[in-house]
């Protein structure tokens, strides 16, 4: 079967850096994505990675690696406005996404 | 530019009753999308359509049927409503199917009693 795992939630100080891991194990891989979702409303997209290594878009960078099936989604200097979910989802080889449940990420003041 | 609308954004259903949810994009995207997300769960692909005039099916279809019959509106049809059908259902669009980067509509939160 398909499985996408990630952490059911995470805690951070304000400031800080944070590391959300997603692993994966899909028919066939053509791309993995992360979206952000704030409680109530609908995800929105963050990055795509398809090939290995790191990707850096501001204070958010995503890390793939296809061999291991492993990605990151790494956030720096921390607002409060970060308090989010994080969704991980990969393209599989029909070229549909499965998601995986998100991490929840509470932000301290 | 709206993006993407969803109608309506919150309802309670009476299990046996009959269901649309509207969604409709004013991006001119090929591909659209139904899912729908549960607690605890990932989203789950219910239908989606790759271009006006042609769906599939998803991961979980059953109990659920759409339609393209243009660019802009994909609306999701529940014929009979059951209890495991309450979910917040999210429609989304994409350019093309495949690695396209897909948005998503405010979604609508459903209730079946």
């Amino acid at each position: 079967g398909q499985n996408i795992d990630q952490p059911t939630e995470m805690t951070a100080t304000e400031g800080a850096i944070v590391q959300i891991n997603c692993t994966y194990q899909t028919s066939g891989f053509n791309g993995l994505f992360w979206y952000q979702q704030h409680a109530g409303e609908a995800p929105t997209f963050l990055s795509y990675n398809v090939l290995d290594g790191l990707e850096e878009k501001g204070r958010f960078s995503s890390f793939l690696s296809r061999s291991k099936g492993y990605s990151y989604l790494l956030l720096k200097e921390l607002q409060m406005k970060d308090s989010a979910s994080y969704l991980c989802a990969v393209l599989d080889s029909n070229y549909q996404l499965i998601w995986g449940a998100g991490t929840k990420l509470i932000i301290k003041p | 530019i709206a993006g993407i609308t969803q109608a309506p954004t919150s309802q309670i259903l009476a299990a046996g009753r009959r269901m649309t949810l509207r969604c409709t994009q004013d991006m001119r995207h090929n591909a659209m999308y139904w899912y729908r997300q549960d607690l605890g769960l990932g989203l789950r692909l219910i239908h989606y359509s790759n271009t006006a005039g042609t769906t599939g099916k998803g991961e979980v279809p059953d109990g659920y049927s759409v339609s393209r019959a243009n660019t802009d509106d994909f609306p999701l049809t529940l014929a009979s409503a059951v209890p495991s059908q309450t979910s917040v259902y999210f429609c989304a669009s994409s350019d093309s199917e495949g690695t396209d980067t897909q948005y998503f509509g405010p979604g609508t939160r459903l209730t079946v009693l």
